[in-house]
């Protein structure tokens, strides 16, 4: 059971390079999401999906791009990536956005991306 | 909208201390509220929750109490470990608020010294 997996766990870029930060999922979960952690800011939420071909925009959505055409995957694509977006990405997942309010959300372990 | 208060961090014990994080919280509905911790260079990981007034979460030492009185829910633990080091962040869910997502305090950085 190998729960939510984030590839990679490091990563650096060029200003203005692209790239997807891969998540997964083996629970057949149907939210999953995307956070962005910096210093004294906590988790700020990204993008969401409340299942396969759904998705919306959290609270600081500018620079990213999701799609979701399985229920297992959620790639969170930069598509022009600029030193702001430096930061610590995690991907969640909950049975479903309803049930989160029963079990909370499962977390991957995290890609840390520096932009330079 | 919702949202939910932690203590500013850093919090610094010496082990065995007694250890208490504040959170308190907003919320238009009635929320179950979390806490996650997170161990350095890792993802959050569910430490318990209480999803109706009274209930009390607990797990590896670790309580908090859903009080709804005082919108709270405070974490405890009566004698922290150097393991214990980490960060601890409170959170919450709308029962009956769809598709809205959890809100999670900033978080409150622990550090145990031996």
């Amino acid at each position: 059971n190998a729960g939510v997996t984030q590839t990679p766990k490091f990563q650096v870029l060029k200003t203005g390079q692209s790239m997807t930060l891969q998540c997964a999922q083996d629970m057949n979960h149907e939210y999953m999401s995307w956070y962005r952690q910096d210093p004294g800011m906590g988790l700020r939420l990204i993008h969401y999906s409340v299942g396969a071909g759904i998705t919306d925009q959290g609270e600081v959505p500018n620079g990213y791009n999701v799609s979701r055409s399985t229920t297992e995957d959620f790639p969170l694509r930069l598509l022009s990536a600029a030193p702001s977006q430096t930061s610590v990405y995690f991907c969640a997942s909950s049975y479903s956005i309803t049930g989160a309010a029963n079990y909370g959300y499962t977390f991957g372990s995290g890609t840390r991306l520096t932009v330079v | 909208g919702d949202s939910v208060t932690q203590m500013e961090g850093p919090v610094t014990l010496s082990e065995e201390a007694f250890l208490t994080i504040n959170c308190t919280y907003t919320a238009t509905g009635y929320p179950s509220l979390f806490w996650y911790v997170q161990y350095p260079g890792e993802g959050l990981q569910l430490l318990l929750k209480a999803t109706k007034a009274d209930d009390k979460g607990s797990n590896k030492g670790f309580e908090a109490t859903y009080r709804k009185e005082t919108t709270s829910f405070h974490l405890e633990k009566g004698s922290v470990q150097v393991s214990d080091s980490a960060v601890y962040f409170c959170a919450l869910k709308e029962q009956e608020g769809g598709n809205t997502p959890l809100v999670f305090g900033k978080g409150t950085r622990l550090s145990v010294i031996a």
